[in-house]
């Protein structure tokens, strides 16, 4: 089946820097990225989407200037955590599929980034 | 908006037993219903999937039937193995074939041998 990786799986960071997550499709093209966060005992929360080549869509109430995405190739996302804060300490989840070949909802996740902020 | 809930876990229980997670949902319109399971580090994998009312997804053994009229998806299967011990997350996807999909909290399952 198709295999997405995340880099680092595990990130410890100061307050006020920042960090980038990786996120790959690693034997399908991924035309369309979706960044999850989780809090603990908490559902996963869709942070936004992005598509290949183009702006992501953010969610309301995610800011876009903090959290920034790129999705400049078909196998490759980032997430940067910019200024990072305390706050911003979760377990960051991405997503992939590939939207010519693929079902409406077969996603392909990662299996999660560890952000610790301290 | 739309929204799922899950049972809280963890739940612990012994092998052979039966396992029901359940799982309600608010949504407009007809949603898709799933169940995802996150193994230990791993990524999350589409376990079963119900696209209309009254259609029973299954998949190794797990069964999951989609029932509008008390909205909800409830996991199931008869005897639990130690290696089905994992993170059980249902989620919804909207009408019109919306790709986003929503979550509940997930449940954590611990089989003893």
């Amino acid at each position: 089946g198709a295999v997405v990786s995340q880099h680092p799986s595990r990130v410890i960071c100061k307050s006020g820097t920042s960090v980038k997550i990786e996120c790959r499709s690693l034997d399908f093209q991924a035309t369309t990225m979706f960044w999850y966060r989780q809090f603990p005992k908490q559902s996963l929360m869709l942070m936004a989407t992005s598509n290949e080549g183009s702006k992501a869509t953010y969610e309301q109430g995610v800011e876009k200037d903090k959290f920034l995405i790129n999705h400049a190739s078909l196998t490759l996302s980032t997430l940067t955590v910019t200024s990072a804060h305390p706050e911003d300490s979760s377990f960051y989840i991405c997503s992939a599929r590939d939207q010519r070949t693929g079902l409406a909802y077969e996603q392909y996740f990662g299996p999660g980034t560890r952000l610790t902020v301290t | 908006g739309n929204s799922v809930t899950q049972m809280e876990g963890p739940v612990t229980l012994s092998e052979e037993a039966f396992l029901t997670i359940n799982c309600t949902y608010t949504a407009t319109g007809y949603p898709s219903l799933f169940w995802y399971v996150q193994y230990p580090g791993e990524g999350l994998q589409l376990l079963l999937k119900a696209t209309k009312a009254d259609d029973k997804g299954s998949n190794k053994g797990f069964e999951a039937t989609y029932r509008k009229e008390t909205t909800s998806f409830h996991l199931e299967k008869g005897s639990v193995q130690v290696s089905d011990s994992a993170v059980y997350f249902c989620a919804l996807s909207g009408a019109q074939g919306a790709q986003k999909l929503v979550f509940g909290q997930g449940t954590r399952l611990t089989i003893n041998p």
